[in-house]
Order: structure tokens, then sequence, then C-alpha cells
């Protein structure tokens, strides 16, 4: 099956720095996804982004599909940007079976 | 538009008794898909329905089962539970076609005593 890579696996930033997550897949994927999980364990949508550039505010993600890789980029981070952000795919056809990356845990100190 | 609800939010139970969790999914959507997720393990795919059938089915052992009503609400229910079965389990919702963008509930934490 596919595999979900993300890294760094732990990243702590000053509040307004910028980073930078990535994303690596072992196959194709449709339906990548990122999400940031709140301190209550809810997934909350960030980008649907099977391929190209999205950006919402202080957040954008790049994904390059014929590379198997997506970035997650978070400018002039905030300490409520803290917590685990995932990445998550699905091979063709079978959008309701996401794969999930073991995720990148963001700590901004004020 | 309201979200994808789940009950009961918290459990405890002990090993050995069975528990039925339930998700109800954004109106208008057709697809559930459930997760488990551990810190050992990260988040799994439990299994996904659509339509009243099992479309997509994770490694999880038998005890764990799911069904899906006509009006799309799904339920999942773990038998003989056991202490590793305590996890955040998480539904999702998704319209129909497969590419599209699916939606979490807030989960259900279950304490496996």
């Amino acid at each position: 099956g596919i595999q979900v890579e993300q890294s760094p696996p732990d990243l702590i930033l000053q509040e307004g720095a910028n980073s930078t997550l990535r994303c690596n897949f072992s196959d194709s994927v449709n339906n990548l996804q990122w999400f940031h999980q709140n301190p209550w364990g809810q997934l909350i949508n960030l980008f649907y982004i099977p391929s190209g550039t999205k950006q919402n505010g202080r957040l954008s993600a790049t994904t390059v599909a014929t590379e198997r890789y997506s970035l997650l980029y978070i400018s002039s981070s905030q300490t409520t940007d803290s917590g685990v952000y995932f990445c998550a795919g699905a091979i063709y056809n079978q959008g309701g079976k996401l794969i999930f990356g073991q995720g990148t845990e963001l700590s901004v100190k004020p | 538009k309201a979200g994808v609800t789940q009950t009961p939010r918290y459990l405890i139970k002990t090993r050995g008794q069975q528990v039925t969790l339930s998700c109800s999914p954004i109106s208008g959507h057709r697809s559930v898909s459930w997760y488990q997720q551990t810190p050992g393990q990260g988040l799994q795919f439990l299994f996904e329905y659509f339509s009243e059938t099992q479309r997509n089915k994770g490694n999880f052992p038998g005890r764990f089962s799911g069904r899906q009503f006509s009006n799309s609400r799904s339920e999942m229910n773990v038998s003989t539970l056991e202490l590793g079965d305590s996890a955040l389990y998480l539904c999702a919702s998704l319209r129909d076609r497969s590419e599209e963008t699916q939606y979490f509930g807030p989960g259900t934490r279950l304490l496996v005593l």
C-alpha cells in the first residue's frame, strides 16, 4: 500500500517565523489533503490539493504530483498555529480511504 | 450547513464489553469513513460505507464492524473490547465522488479499562 512520510516530525518556532512542512508519497495519490488537528482532536481541513498551489491567508500549499510530494508553508507563525499537521492521500477511486502520514508536531513560542 | 457529528464524545468501558459509536455525515454526503487514532499507530483507516454498502476496509480484526443506514448515518461497533482499543475514533464524510474533500467529525474518545 501507499506509504506517507512527513518531515520534520517536530518543529519549534518563535512567533513570527516561517516554516515548511513536507509530505512524500511512495506512489501516486489522488485526493491529497492537509489537516491541522486541534487540541481536542478534531481534524480541520486546510487544503485539498491533488496538484498545483493554493493559498489561504498565511498558509499555502504546493503539490508536485509527478514527483509525489507536497509542501505546506506557514508564514508569520502565531501561537494558535501550534498543533499537529497531517497530510493524507488516497489512491485513484478510493477517496474514502485516506492514508495518513505520522504528522508534524508544531509548537510556536511567544 | 451542519458538520459531521459524532456521539458519544467520550466513553469509558471495561475489557470484554462492546461499544457502538455513531456518526452523522454532512447533509447530502453519502460516504462515511471511520478512522482510529492512537499514539503508537497514528491515524489508521477502519472502513468506508457508501449507500449502505461497505466500499473499503482496512486491516482491523473482525471485532470491528460497521453499518450505514438509509439516511447515511453510520455506526461502528467494537466487540470484546481490549485495552489496545483505547483510542480516538474519527469519522469523515464525503459527498459521493472519489476525488473530493473528506470532512471530519470531532471524534469519540474511548477508554478501555
